[in-house]
C-alpha cells in the first residue's frame, strides 16, 4: 500500500521558534510537494522538488525553506514561525509526467501546526 | 501565472440531486487535470483525472470532461448519495510538474 508519512500530526511552537516538518514516501516517486490548506484559500503551494537536492518555489515561499537531501524525504523548515503561519501542512508525493499515472499525487496526513 | 478557479461553496443537495461543480484553469503547454476528493476526517484522493483535451475522466459515478476550448474541467453526477459530502477540489498539473489547486468547494448531501 502506498504510503505518505508526515513526522508530526498536532505541532504547538512560540513566535520565532524554528520548525521542520518532516515528510516521508515509499513509493520511489520523484516529485514531492508541500502545501498548505486554510479554510476558503484550498491549498496553497509553498515548495515542491522534482529531484534530490533539486527544489522550485511554489506560489507562496515567502518565510519557508525546503531540504530534499534523499529522495524519499522532504523536509520544510519554518525558520523564525509566526502567528499566520498557523495552519494545516500537507506534503504529497507522485510520479510527474512520465508514465500513464502522471500527475497523481498521494498525500500524507497533514501536520495542524499552531503558532502562538 | 497559473490558477484555478472554482465555484463558491458550501453546496448542498438533497439526495439523488443533480451535481455540477465548476471548474476553469490558467496554464500554459499542456496541463493534465484532476479533481481530488476529502471526506471529512480523511486526506485528500485522487477522484479523477484527464491528461488530454476531451479526454472523460470518471470514478464513483462522477464524470469530467477536459475542454481545451473552455479551458474547463467541470465535475457532475447525476444523482448524488449523502456518502457523497466531502470537498471537492480541482487540480491543475503543468508541463513542469508544479501541481497546483483550485480554493475547493465543500459539498453536503442531506437525506
Amino acid at each position: 500500500d502506498v504510503k505518505v508519512t508526515q513526522s508530526s500530526r498536532y505541532l504547538v511552537k512560540r513566535t520565532g521558534e524554528k520548525v521542520f516538518l518532516e515528510c516521508v514516501q515509499d513509493m520511489d516517486h520523484e516529485n514531492m510537494f508541500w502545501y498548505r490548506q486554510d479554510p476558503g484559500l484550498g491549498l496553497r503551494l509553498i515548495y515542491f522538488s522534482y529531484d534530490v537536492k533539486m527544489k522550485e518555489k511554489g506560489d507562496i515561499p515567502e518565510g519557508y525553506s525546503v531540504s530534499r537531501e534523499k529522495k524519499e524525504r522532504f523536509s520544510l523548515i519554518l525558520e523564525s514561525a509566526s502567528t499566520n503561519q498557523t495552519s494545516m501542512y500537507l506534503c504529497a508525493s507522485g510520479k510527474g509526467r512520465q508514465g500513464s499515472d502522471t500527475g497523481e499525487l498521494f498525500f500524507g496526513e497533514g501536520s495542524r501546526l499552531t503558532v502562538l | 501565472g497559473n490558477s484555478v478557479t472554482q465555484m463558491e461553496g458550501p453546496v448542498t443537495l438533497s439526495e439523488e440531486a443533480f451535481l455540477t461543480i465548476n471548474c476553469t484553469y490558467t496554464a500554459t503547454g499542456y496541463p493534465s487535470l484532476f479533481w481530488y476528493v476529502q471526506y471529512p476526517g480523511e486526506g485528500l484522493q485522487l477522484l479523477l483525472k484527464a491528461t488530454k483535451a476531451d479526454d472523460k475522466g470518471s470514478n464513483k459515478g462522477f464524470e469530467a470532461t477536459y475542454r481545451k476550448e473552455t479551458t474547463s474541467f467541470h465535475l457532475e453526477k447525476g444523482s448524488v448519495q449523502v456518502s457523497d459530502s466531502a470537498v471537492y477540489f480541482c487540480s491543475v498539473e503543468t508541463s513542469y510538474d508544479k501541481v497546483i489547486f483550485g480554493p475547493g468547494t465543500s459539498l453536503s448531501v442531506i437525506p
